[in-house]
């Protein structure tokens, strides 16, 4: 299994309030991903980073923002909770974004489960 | 835009049994890759399968194999010898390979496979 930790597994929050999700690789793998899943959507990609401090949007961006200061760690705040952010938060690790064999498959974690009240 | 579609919702099998998980998508591109992710009940998403369009032989994964077929846009999963283990959700996938915003996975919305001893 790659190695992906997510923290923290389970938060429970008010609306109004920041929340910052915390996803940590020792794979040393260049690009990272955040996704959340939804019941009938299956996951939707929020934002994703292609190295240190390169970061970009997803589809469904709106209300998120994300930091990469060191190869291992990215960061998912949401600035202001909100209810429709109640959700399955997914990192996704890829050694590269170009087929080489394999190496552009997306390797996930655990997932963080996020209720916003 | 390029879209998946998982008709079953749910599906049953018996353990020893197979079965067969549908999906298609739509695409202008010639270049891609489609993935089959298995989410058991922890929630984690693990690789199954990966297939390259380029690719005419179908993918296989010891009791797991594809039904590739280009044209129709179709690429379903076939479990062989279902085991009580195999019980999950299961998530077809699709990613471009050909230039700008190749990194995106695309989902279907899921297929929850139940395996009956």
């Amino acid at each position: 299994d790659a190695g992906i930790t997510q923290s923290p597994r389970h938060k429970v929050t008010e609306t109004g309030t920041p929340v910052t999700l915390r996803c940590h690789q020792t794979e040393n793998h260049r690009y990272m991903y955040w996704y959340r899943q939804d019941p009938g959507h299956g996951l939707r990609l929020i934002h994703y980073s292609y190295g240190v401090k390169d970061t970009d949007k997803g589809e469904v961006s709106d209300g998120y923002s994300v930091s990469r200061s060191k190869t291992e760690d990215f960061l998912l705040t949401l600035e202001s909770a909100t209810s429709s952010q109640t959700s399955v938060y997914f990192c996704a690790i890829s050694e590269s974004m170009w087929s080489a064999g394999g190496t552009d498959t997306q390797y996930f974690g655990p997932g963080t489960r996020l209720t916003v009240l | 835009a390029q879209t998946v579609t998982q008709s079953q919702p749910e599906m049953s099998v018996q353990e020893a049994e197979t079965v067969t998980l549908s999906c298609t998508y739509d695409t202008s591109e010639s270049d891609y890759y489609l993935f089959w992710y298995k989410q058991p009940p922890s929630r984690q998403m693990i690789l199954v399968i990966r297939q390259e369009a380029y690719k005419q032989q179908n993918a296989t994964e010891n009791r797991f194999s594809v039904n590739f077929q280009k044209a129709a846009k179709s690429f379903s999963l076939k479990i062989s010898d279902s085991q009580l283990g195999d019980a999950a959700m299961y998530f077809c996938a699709y990613r471009r390979n050909s230039g700008g915003s190749n990194y995106k996975l695309t989902f279907g919305k899921g297929t929850l496979l139940t395996v009956n001893p």
